[in-house]
C-alpha cells in the first residue's frame, strides 16, 4: 500500500525566512510525485511532477527535489502570498494511476 | 476555458437523503476522480474513472456510486446519506493515467444532519 507522510504538519515563517517542507513516501515503483497548492475554500493547484530520484524543478520562489524515499520542497525568501496548505502525493507502478495523497503542511508567512 | 466545474457548491442533507454532485470537464480529458477531504487531512480517493463507461472504486467507496456515460461527466451519487460523508468533495481531471497532473474543480461543501 503506498502511503505518503507530510511533515510539519504547519509551518509559520517571517516573510523572506526561507525553509523546506517535507513529504516522505513508500510505493512499489514510483511512476510520479505531485506537488499542489491549496487555498483556503479552494481546490487543489499543480505545481510539479517529479519522476526519478536527482530531479529538481523550480518555480518561482519554489523548489522540489526528490530521493528515493523522500521529497523536499524548499521555499526561498518566501512572502506572505505563499501561504497555502502544500499537498504531496505519488502514483506507484502498481496502482494503475491512482494518486495516494499527504495530510499536506499549512504555511503561514508573516509579513 | 471552464476547466472542471462541480455543482452545487454547498449543500445540506438530511440523514438518509439521496443526491448527486455533479462534475463536468471541457478539456477532453480521459481520466476523472472524486475525493473527499476532511478537516485537516489529505484527499482521500472515492472512486475513479479512466474512460467513459469504465469506472473503479477508489480508497472510500461505501456509500457512493458512479458512472460515465460521456468524457465530459463524471457525477458522483451519494445513496443515503449518513453523517460521516460530510466532508468537501473534489473532482479531478487528467489527460491519462500515467503520471500526469490533475486539474481540480473548486469542490462542494456537504454537510449531513
Amino acid at each position: 500500500e503506498d502511503q505518503v507522510t507530510q511533515s510539519p504538519e504547519a509551518l509559520r515563517l517571517q516573510e523572506g525566512e526561507s525553509s523546506s517542507l517535507n513529504c516522505s513516501y513508500t510505493v512499489s515503483g514510483l511512476r510520479g510525485l505531485f506537488w499542489y497548492r491549496q487555498d483556503p475554500g479552494k481546490g487543489p493547484e499543480f505545481l510539479f511532477t517529479l519522476y526519478s530520484a536527482g530531479e529538481e524543478k523550480e518555480k518561482e520562489r519554489l523548489k522540489a527535489t526528490l530521493t528515493k524515499k523522500e521529497s523536499f520542497l524548499h521555499i526561498t525568501a518566501p512572502k506572505p502570498e505563499d501561504s497555502a496548505t502544500y499537498l504531496c502525493a505519488v502514483q506507484g507502478h502498481t496502482n494503475a494511476g491512482k494518486s495516494t495523497f499527504g495530510d499536506g503542511t499549512t504555511l503561514t508567512v508573516k509579513p | 476555458n471552464a476547466g472542471v466545474t462541480q455543482t452545487p457548491k454547498f449543500q445540506v442533507l438530511k440523514t438518509g437523503q439521496s443526491m448527486t454532485l455533479q462534475c463536468a470537464q471541457d478539456m477532453n480529458h480521459e481520466y476523472m476522480s472524486w475525493y473527499r477531504q476532511d478537516p485537516g487531512m489529505g484527499l482521500r480517493l472515492i472512486h475513479y474513472s479512466v474512460g467513459a463507461g469504465i469506472t473503479d472504486q477508489g480508497e472510500v467507496p461505501n456509500g457512493y456510486n458512479v458512472s460515465r456515460s460521456t468524457t465530459e461527466d463524471f457525477p458522483l451519487r451519494l445513496l443515503s446519506a449518513a453523517p460521516s460523508q460530510t466532508s468537501v468533495y473534489f473532482c479531478a481531471s487528467s489527460p491519462g493515467t500515467g503520471s500526469t497532473e490533475a486539474f481540480f474543480g473548486q469542490g462542494t461543501r456537504l454537510t449531513v444532519v
